[in-house]
């Protein structure tokens, strides 16, 4: 069972547009979202995160949008850039004891033309 | 700081053979380890994450074991690799059970010809 479901699956955006990838999670004890970057051949490194207590965080052109009543959370990537092209992956946690495991979204493979 | 080291970096391995990929994590203790697999152009599969020395979940039925002798080492084999296992290895820590951020190696990529 896939516990964050993440969408679309790729995604072709202009250089200077606005890049949006959604992710849903049903569990309600995770509380922390953060988003992954991966160039080709890279291992994934942390981009961006957000706790459920806030509605939206927002680092330079990168902003999360987090929604708790609907269970889902939104990465935006502003004046998106040829630079930003790599894949993004979702992801979901929760702080406990038995908190050992991580759950990814299955990613999405952003490409912004020049 | 915390660093991940992971090697080897690229191997070619015919079919058969065995294979054996470690992972080393400075700076911290008892931290949770995890192996995860991405095909070519797909997402991550967890293969094996680890809570304390020799203890071990695996998460996908395979012919790959996962070993962790030291508290910050571990270790990824095989036996006998099958073309099937070709992928970009990646190993990753996490500060226990209470920590929320995983951080990844620079992954290993295999081969099997």
């Amino acid at each position: 069972q896939q516990q964050v479901k993440q969408s679309p699956q790729s995604l072709i955006v202009q250089k200077g547009g606005i890049s949006i990838i959604n992710c849903a999670y049903e569990n309600t004890a995770f509380d922390y979202f953060p988003w992954y970057q991966q160039f080709p051949g890279k291992g994934p490194a942390l981009l961006i995160a957000i706790r459920p207590d806030v509605s939206e965080k927002k680092e330079g052109r990168f902003t999360i949008s987090f929604n708790k009543s609907a269970k889902q959370f939104s990465l935006h990537i502003m004046d998106s850039q040829p630079g930003d092209s790599a894949t993004y992956f979702c992801a979901a946690n929760f702080v406990a004891p038995t908190g050992n495991q991580f759950y990814f979204g299955t990613g999405t493979s952003l490409t912004v033309i020049p | 700081s915390q660093t991940i080291h992971q090697w080897p970096a690229t191997l070619v391995q015919p079919v058969g053979s065995p294979l054996s990929l470690e992972c080393t994590v400075e700076g911290t203790s008892n931290p949770n380890l995890y192996w995860y697999r991405q095909a070519a152009g797909r997402g991550l599969q967890l293969l094996f994450y680890s809570i304390g020395i020799d203890q071990i979940s695996s998460e996908v039925p395979q012919n790959l074991s996962a070993s962790r002798p030291q508290d910050r080492q571990f270790i990824l084999s095989s036996k006998k690799l099958l073309l099937s296992d070709s992928g970009f290895y990646l190993c990753a820590w996490k500060r226990g059970p209470l920590g929320n951020t995983i951080y990844f190696g620079e992954g290993s990529w295999l081969t099997v010809v």
